[in-house]
Order: structure tokens, then C-alpha cells, then sequence
């Protein structure tokens, strides 16, 4: 099984702040990388597919880079409504599977 | 509009059974792999299997942890998706979410439906 390790687990900033979550892929998994952002109570939304592209609807602060093993995922100005935890996730193969999510709040 | 919508959660004893349905609707499943993911309470994701459409001969594939306990299938006819979960344990408790594999994403995702494995 392709193990994800996202760092970091938790991160706290201000409203403003440019955020940056690493994902890194136990074996090369090219591009087929995901993030997704899940809210208290929520179901998981897709941010970006294929480690860089935007999710249409999904605002531009928002970015992702990488591909083999190392993938960064970015917000480039924080907003208070994206408080929220943060998920990459490869689909390389079966199976399927996750980081272990990045919890961020707001400083 | 796009949607997802899981039922057929509840409250189960152990080595019980259960059967999740998930509904359809604004898109036609057909052409796509249909996968199901769960979350247990205050922790994260982990997908459970998946069910590939005709063309890929309706191949299934499943998580170690359900192996041999948990079926996915589909019904294209009704645009339903299904999980069926035997033997269920106590660590199977969780938010059961169906989503759909597109272009590379999972998009969309149900809301999810509550499974609980307790005496």
C-alpha cells in the first residue's frame, strides 16, 4: 500500500497568512494526487486534482505543486472560512489512500 | 444539480449486518467508478473499496480492513450505488460517505450516513 505522510497535523495562523501543507507519497504516484478540505460536519470538498489543478468553483487563493513523491498544497492568504481540515489523497492505486490531515485554525 | 445521497445507517450489533444504499441524481453513474470512504468519529478518512463501471467489467476492490466482509455493488438501471457490510464489528463504526471518482477527484460526496456496531 502507497503511505501518505501530511505534515504538518495542525497549524495555526493569521488571516492573511500564506499556508503551506506537505504531502509525501511512499512510492512514485506521478501526479494522482488530490486535496480535499473538510468542515466540522461536513463531507470532504475537492480542492485540487492531478496535484495542481483547481477545482472548478474553487477560489484561486487556493494552489497545489509536486509530482513523484513531494506535494505541497498552498493558501496564499488565509480567510477565516477556511478554517477547516485539509486532506491530500492519492489514487495512484488501490488502495485508495489519505494523509492524515491538516487541522487549521486561525491564530 | 449534482448529488450524492447515502441511507440505510443505523444502529447494528456486532457480527451483524447492514446495507447502504446511495442515490444519484443530476448525473448518470454509469460511466464512472463508483468508491465508498468512511470516517470514525474525530478521525480521518479511509477508503473502503470502489466498484468500476461496465466497460472495466464491474471490478471491485476493497480496503484489508472489510476483505471478504464488506460488497460494493451498482444498479446503473436505477442509478444506485450499494455497500453491503456483514460481520460488522465495532470498529466499523463510522460516517459512511459514497463518492464518485471524476477526472481524477472525488466529486461529488453524499452527506454521509451514521453507522454504529454496538451491543
Amino acid at each position: 500500500d502507497i503511505q501518505m505522510t501530511q505534515s504538518p497535523s495542525s497549524l495555526s495562523a493569521s488571516v492573511g497568512d500564506r499556508v503551506t501543507i506537505t504531502c509525501q507519497a511512499s512510492r512514485d504516484i506521478s501526479n494522482y494526487l488530490n486535496w480535499y478540505q473538510q468542515k466540522p460536519g461536513r463531507a470532504p470538498k475537492l480542492l485540487i486534482y492531478d496535484a495542481s489543478n483547481l477545482e472548478t468553483g474553487v477560489p484561486s487563493r487556493f494552489s497545489g505543486s509536486g509530482s513523484g513523491t513531494d506535494f505541497t498544497f498552498t493558501i496564499s492568504s488565509l480567510q477565516p472560512e477556511d478554517i477547516a481540515t485539509y486532506y491530500c489523497q492519492q489514487y495512484d492505486n488501490v488502495p485508495v489512500t489519505f494523509g492524515g490531515g491538516t487541522k487549521v485554525e486561525i491564530k | 444539480e449534482v448529488q450524492l445521497v447515502e441511507s440505510g445507517g443505523g444502529l447494528v450489533q456486532p457480527g451483524g449486518s447492514l446495507k447502504l444504499s446511495c442515490a444519484a441524481s443530476g448525473f448518470i453513474i454509469s460511466g464512472s467508478a463508483m468508491h465508498w470512504v468512511r470516517q470514525a468519529s474525530g478521525k480521518g478518512l479511509e477508503w473502503v473499496g470502489r466498484i468500476r463501471s461496465k466497460p472495466n467489467n464491474y471490478a471491485t476492490a476493497y480496503a484489508a480492513s472489510v476483505r471478504g466482509r464488506f460488497t460494493i455493488f451498482r444498479d446503473d438501471l436505477k442509478n444506485m450505488a450499494y455497500l453491503q457490510m456483514n460481520s460488522l464489528k465495532t470498529e466499523d463504526t463510522a460516517v459512511y460517505y459514497c463518492t464518485r471518482l471524476l477526472s481524477g477527484g472525488f466529486d461529488p460526496w453524499g452527506q454521509g450516513t451514521l453507522v454504529t456496531v454496538s451491543s
